[in-house]
């Protein structure tokens, strides 16, 4: 089975600082995404990547950023971090459009 | 673009009972659906998924969904709910080669 490792599952980080979420996949999708899910909300797409070094905008990318510099890893930055983005981070991987996995996800607390 | 509406925020039922979770789609072409749920602390797991053919979907843990283009509806049905299926669930539309749209999900309480 494919598996979608976020590197840490809880993480409480100050305002101002640049946070690195982390995820790897190993199965050698070319697609990966960043949602972030907060409640009422669902999941709303951030980032997503088709290919190494490549980026798309996905519905929320004010204060985000990505980083894909090989095709197993996709990171997410949060540049200076701020208390609106205390929410969940998932990370999801696709081979095809039937192969979405998703990661267990990053709880971030920005206090 | 895409989006998906899950009407419902909260759902209870007893256990035993009938459930269905609704979703409503908009999409300008044929739309590749799915459902995902999510327990306490944990990813999202894809109970089934629909792309074409029959329009009623078998998926895992006895639940299952039928498409209706009409309505445009992807409704999420089980016929005797269980404890264990107390969790959130998630609609989601996508098309190939584009990324997924999710709905804001529907939490599930099973009652005793």
């Amino acid at each position: 089975d494919v598996k979608v490792t976020q590197s840490s599952r809880y993480l409480v980080k100050r305002t101002g600082e640049k946070v690195f979420l982390e995820c790897v996949q190993d199965m050698d999708h070319e697609n990966m995404f960043w949602y972030r899910q907060d409640p009422g909300l669902g999941l709303r797409l951030i980032y997503f990547s088709y290919d190494v070094k490549m980026k798309e905008k996905g519905d929320i990318p004010e204060g985000y950023s990505v980083s894909r510099e090989k095709k197993e890893r996709f990171s997410l930055i949060l540049e200076s971090a701020s208390t609106n983005q205390t929410s969940m981070y998932l990370c999801a991987s696709r081979g095809s459009l039937k192969g979405y996995t998703f990661g267990s996800g990053t709880r971030l607390t920005v206090v | 673009a895409q989006s998906v509406t899950q009407p419902d925020i909260h759902i209870t039922v007893s256990e035993g009972a009938s459930l269905e979770l609704r979703c409503n789609y908009s999409y300008g072409a044929t739309p590749y659906l799915f459902w995902y749920v999510q327990s306490p602390g944990q990813g999202l797991q894809l109970l089934l998924k629909y792309f074409s053919g029959d329009t009623l979907v078998q998926g895992i843990k006895g639940f299952e969904a039928e498409f209706k283009r009409s309505q445009s509806s992807f409704n999420l049905r089980k016929p005797s709910v269980h404890w264990s299926d107390a969790a959130e669930y998630f609609c989601a539309v996508g098309a190939d080669n584009n990324d997924m749209r999710f709905g804001a999900g529907t939490r599930l309480t099973v009652k005793p």
